[in-house]
């Protein structure tokens, strides 16, 4: 199997700037998660997809960030109007099976500073 | 609310000598699964180990173990004969269900060091 691969893998933007980031998960993967990672700390959850379904956010997603799985297969992450605090390693992951027996297999993340 | 410590920030430690990375959690549900993934100097978290609850046995795969005691609610991972390929930085997680998905909630991670 290809696992899950993120584009771009680094994104240098300017403050104010939209940016979008791109997730294909492994094929037939029907679960889709996006954390975020800030230097010296794990992974936070962000949000997650059934399929095509948006079926949670955290509150660490305010209203400049917005998550999309169309068709249910890749997945897009748009950051509007960057902040400096959003410079972060954005991971994606994805998953399959029951749930009681998932594993979540990460991509190499996409690595965003805002200048 | 899930959380998980790892109160190891650094570790150093000379090649071929074992180290464990201590791992421990909170959490009210009486089903769980733990997790341990290594991330090494290139970003990507890769997969080591899960473990359920229920399932209190440890597990040696190599050089890696892990010692699961619900009594303590503590998850250790020992790399026995340490390797300067082992260096990266350990994530312990622990899942946290909530409406059809399994959120992981991870430590602090703990930067391991193997010197040659």
């Amino acid at each position: 199997d290809t696992g899950v691969s993120q584009d771009p893998r680094h994104k240098i933007t300017k403050r104010g700037q939209n940016v979008t980031f791109r997730c294909d998960p492994i094929s037939e993967h029907n679960r889709l998660y996006w954390y975020r990672q800030t230097l010296g700390q794990g992974p936070e959850f962000l949000t997650y997809f059934q399929n095509e379904a948006q079926l949670e956010k955290s509150r660490l997603l305010s209203d400049r960030f917005s998550a999309e799985r169309p068709k249910g297969s890749f997945s897009t992450l748009e950051i509007q109007r960057t902040e400096q605090g959003d410079s972060a390693m954005y991971l994606c992951a994805s998953s399959s099976g029951i749930l009681a027996q998932e594993t979540q297999y990460f991509g190499p993340g996409t690595r965003l500073l805002v200048l | 609310a899930q959380k998980v410590t790892q109160a190891q920030t650094e570790i150093s430690v000379v090649e071929k000598e074992d180290v464990t990375l201590d791992c421990v959690y909170e959490t009210r549900d009486t089903t769980y699964y733990l997790f341990w993934y290594k991330q090494p100097p290139s970003g990507e978290l890769v997969f080591l180990i899960r473990r359920n609850s229920f399932d209190e046995q440890n597990e040696i795969s190599g050089r890696y173990s892990w010692n699961f005691q619900k009594s303590t609610s503590s998850f250790n991972f020992t790399i026995t004969a340490s390797q300067v390929v082992d260096s990266a930085v350990y994530f312990c997680a622990l899942s946290e269900r909530r409406q059809g998905a399994q959120k992981l909630v991870f430590g602090q991670g703990t930067r391991l060091t193997i010197n040659p």
